[in-house]
């Protein structure tokens, strides 16, 4: 059964650094998609950028320039890296496996992360 | 990038109704449309792939169908535990894009 588990700080500075890992049992993180998706407070969805085959990356255009996504296949972990945050990025924000490139079996349970002086 | 949008945005539904809720592509994806339920407090959950394939797992009153550019998801008599709020998403082409969502809620 594979289990997804994100961690992280709950709050971030503005125009710091929000960094997030993404922690996996149950499978490797070299097989399939591996993908970072936020939803702020009461809204929808956001895809923000995916990492397969361990190192190549895509990422949301609207995000490219702020956003850095690695595996650590040593720990099966995926981390994320979005910098000079703003309020705008108050986000749960959710790891999720896809299907490549198709839909998302399984999701962790997400981490708020509140950005906020 | 492809823009998905749902409708209705919001929906209130009595038991054993029917639901259906649609979502549009701005250009034609095919069948790489993928629909989640999310509960209150809960991650998204895998409902239908591909438009109209059924998950293991997920109650046969889920159903869905559409190809292109239209989709519709349709929940056959509603049940209570199905208040939640319904996203559409593509894989067609990156970014990868998810519709505005839909809330249904029971009457």
């Amino acid at each position: 059964q594979v289990q997804v588990q994100e961690s992280g700080p709950g709050l971030v500075k503005p125009s710091e650094t929000l960094s997030l890992t993404c922690t996996v049992s149950g499978d490797s993180i070299s097989s399939y998609y591996w993908s970072w998706i936020r939803q702020p407070p009461g809204k929808g969805l956001e895809w923000i950028g995916c990492i397969y085959d361990s190192a190549k990356t895509n990422y949301n255009p609207s995000l490219k320039s702020r956003v850095t996504i690695l595996a650590d296949t040593s720990k099966n972990q995926i981390s994320l890296k979005l910098s000079s945050v703003t309020a705008a990025d108050t986000a749960v924000y959710y790891c999720a496996r896809g299907i490549p490139v198709a839909y998302f079996d399984y999701w962790g349970q997400g981490t708020l992360v509140t950005v906020s002086s | 990038e492809i823009v998905l949008t749902q409708s209705p945005d919001f929906q209130s539904v009595t038991p054993k109704e029917k639901v259906t809720i649609t979502c549009r592509a701005s250009q034609s994806i095919g069948s790489s449309l993928h629909w989640y339920q999310q509960k209150p407090d809960q991650s998204p959950k895998l409902l239908i792939k591909y438009a109209s394939q059924s998950i293991s797992g997920v109650p046969s009153r889920f159903s869905g169908s559409g190809s292109g550019t239209d989709f519709t998801l349709t929940i056959n008599s509603l049940e209570a535990e199905d208040a939640a709020a319904y996203y559409c998403h593509q894989s067609s082409s990156f970014p990868l894009t998810f519709g505005g969502g839909t809330k249904v809620e029971i009457k």
